[in-house]
């Protein structure tokens, strides 16, 4: 049972456009998410984060925005640039006590020159 | 760089094999998890160890075991290995092990079943 899912295999945007990479959750206990980052032959990054209490929380480039009634979270990366082509993972975790973290299985974002 | 060692970076080896992947945490980091990456899959839970002590358990295989050792470095052992258990192992740490931290990772191990 996947309770995180990214439907979204992968994603291709122009330099300079913005890219939105989405995410659902099942479980309702979920109230604190992440996106990790991840490029060939390396380990997932941190990226952002936000917690339930929260609709969106943003960091330069990148936003993060949370829809609980709809259990949809999205990242938004503006402008998007080459370098940003990765792998990008969703996670989610019910809070401080509940120590496991769910990830989806990634969305490839090609970000073409 | 994370901070976060893992070795071996690659492991071929035979079904029905045991094999052990090492991971050292970033110093300071308290907390060490493992976690699974097969093809066309999302990161899988394994395990995570806090100071030397089992916290939490994922979807581990009853073949796999896991510790974590006084000077907090970990180890992942893997036995009886099937060709299904070819994937991407990761190992992160974190300070505290709480829900809502941010994971180190390392660059994983590489684990090939043939």
């Amino acid at each position: 049972d996947q309770q995180v899912k990214q439907n979204s295999p992968s994603l291709s945007v122009q330099e300079g456009r913005i890219s939105i990479l989405n995410c659902d959750y099942t479980n309702s206990m979920f109230d604190y998410f992440l996106w990790y980052k991840k490029y060939p032959a390396e380990g997932p990054t941190f990226l952002i984060s936000i917690s339930s209490i929260k609709d969106k929380n943003e960091d330069g480039r990148f936003t993060v925005f949370l829809n609980k009634s709809a259990k949809h979270l999205s990242l938004h990366i503006v402008p998007s640039q080459p370098g940003d082509s990765a792998v990008y993972f969703c996670a989610a975790s019910s809070g401080g006590s509940n120590y496991k973290l769910t990830f989806g299985k990634g969305t490839l974002l090609t970000v073409n020159p | 760089d994370s901070g976060v060692t893992q070795t071996p970076k690659h492991l071929i080896t035979a079904t029905g094999q045991r094999v052990t992947l090492r991971c050292s945490p970033r110093s300071g980091d308290l907390s060490v998890y493992w976690y699974q990456q097969s093809l066309d899959q999302g990161l899988q839970f394994l395990i995570q160890y806090y100071n030397g002590e089992e916290r939490a358990k994922g979807n581990i295989l009853e073949r796999f075991s896991a510790q974590q050792f006084p000077d907090l470095h970990s180890e992942l052992n893997l036995s009886s290995l099937e060709l299904g258990d070819s994937a991407l192992y990761f190992c992160a740490s974190s300070v505290g092990g709480t829900g809502i931290e941010k994971l180190f990772f390392g660059s994983g191990t590489q684990l090939s079943v043939l």
